[in-house]
């Protein structure tokens, strides 16, 4: 299974960019990479995932890297409300076809006023 | 938006009862899935369904059973509450299976078993 690596935590400025790191080294050719954020006692929330090339929708930005081994979640005008936990996930293979989500600790973003 | 609900937000039970938990999706996904999170060790899956009566295990079923007697809804049984199944009980959804797919949680259900 492809794992991935992120900071425990990080601290941003309000209004500045957030910009939260992932290493998933031993991504194969077919893993998605996917990003969600947990706010404090609500359940993960969707933000974004990619393939090869680099994303953007309303909520960030995911830059990929080349060679698919790590990648940035940007979060271009951080506010108060994006405080929360980050998780960066890649897709476990499965022969059966069902791609469970596994997700590990993330990064604790406190964005400071 | 697709919109995943839990029936309840904090729940308090005694050892030995028997407990439900109940998920209701309103986007006609097919897959389903109930995971616990505790402090330590991220978000753990339990069941999961990709059909109506249809059910898989995840990584950690012991103590616990599902049902899926409708497409919209997912239950989440603990037959006989244990004090250890004391956690934050987080459903999803999604409409497809394999890669590319995006799930969609409920706002989570936190379990206090005295």
């Amino acid at each position: 299974d492809a794992k991935t690596t992120q900071p425990t935590s990080m601290d941003c400025a309000e209004g500045r960019a957030a910009n939260l790191p992932c290493n998933h080294s031993t991504i194969s050719g077919n893993e998605y990479v996917y990003w969600y954020r947990q706010i404090h006692s609500q359940g993960p929330q969707y933000i974004i995932h990619g393939l090869k090339n680099n994303e953007t929708n309303e909520m960030a930005s995911l830059i990929i890297t080349e060679d698919r081994k790590s990648s940035t979640l940007i979060l271009p005008h951080a506010t108060l409300r994006d405080t929360a936990v980050y998780y960066c996930i890649v897709k476990d293979d499965d022969a059966g076809g069902y791609q469970k989500v596994t997700f590990g600790t993330g990064t604790k973003l406190q964005v400071i006023p | 938006d697709v919109k995943v609900t839990q029936s309840s937000r904090y729940l308090v039970k005694r050892t030995g009862e028997k407990v439900f938990l109940e998920c209701v999706q309103d986007m006609d996904h097919e897959n389903m899935f109930w995971y616990r999170q505790d402090p330590g060790l991220g978000l753990r899956l339990i069941y999961f369904s990709y059909d109506v009566k249809m059910k898989e295990k995840g990584d950690i079923p012991e103590g616990y059973s599902v049902s899926r007697e409708k497409k919209e809804r997912f239950s989440l049984i603990l037959e006989s509450a244990s004090t250890n199944q004391t956690s934050m009980y987080l459903c999803a959804s999604s409409l497809l299976i394999g890669r590319g797919e995006t799930q969609y949680f409920g706002p989570g259900t936190r379990l206090l078993v005295l």
